[in-house]
């Protein structure tokens, strides 16, 4: 399996504090995203880094890939309380379309 | 405003009993997959739909069914639940195939199989 493996599995900080969150993978891939999920909740999409794009940025959220490593970051930067939550790497492997989720890291903000 | 509805959200029941979680998306999205989330085992794909009449199996099949008759709806059928089925399952669409765009989650249905 192509599985993401996050990196720290858990992360607690203090508000105002950069967030750094690594994914590692183990095929070619054509696309990877970051996810977030709330407690309990439905997933929301991040960002989506193609396999030839090597940084993206949205809002706080920086995204960096290394296809050469095989890796991938997620940095929050300027973290705040509501940023607290499971963020999850997935990974689409070169010859299909199937999306393959990693273990997630959980991610603690404290005021 | 776009989104991914399951019901029901919270289901306690007995092995054996027939059930049906229902998933509807109002984005006229081609791409629809399940998902199940365990702690531990992140999420793990159970079946996907690229289109109307179309699904196929994902990593964990095996006891679930599915069926895609319209656009909008994918049901997912436990025919005879066990407590291994005991989980978090997640409806998604996405106007991508399959991994190449953003995937839309429905807001979990917690399913305890006593």
């Amino acid at each position: 399996s192509q599985q993401g493996e996050e990196d720290p599995q858990a992360l607690s900080i203090q508000e105002g504090e950069n967030a750094t969150m690594n994914c590692s993978y183990k095929t070619s891939i054509n696309n990877l995203q970051w996810y977030r999920q709330n407690s309990g909740r439905g997933l929301v999409h991040l960002i989506l880094i193609r396999s030839n794009e090597r940084e993206k940025h949205s809002g706080r959220l920086r995204v960096t890939l290394d296809t050469s490593k095989k890796s991938s970051s997620l940095l929050i930067t300027a973290s705040r309380a509501a940023d607290t939550a499971s963020y999850f790497c997935a990974t689409v492997h070169y010859n299909t379309d199937k999306l393959i989720f990693g273990t997630g890291t959980r991610l603690q903000v404290f005021p | 405003e776009a989104q991914v509805t399951q019901n029901p959200r919270y289901l306690i029941t007995v092995t054996g009993k027939k059930l049906t979680v229902t998933c509807s998306q109002n984005m006229n999205h081609e791409y629809m997959s399940w998902y199940r989330q365990d702690p531990g085992l992140g999420l793990r794909q159970i079946y996907y739909s690229m289109n109307v009449e179309v699904t196929d199996k994902g990593d964990v099949p095996e006891g679930y069914k599915v069926s895609r008759k319209e656009k909008r709806n994918f049901p997912l059928i436990l025919e005879s639940p066990s407590p291994n089925q005991t989980s978090l399952y997640f409806c998604a669409s996405s106007s991508g195939r399959g991994g190449t765009g953003e995937l839309f989650f429905g807001e979990g249905s917690r399913l305890t199989v006593l």
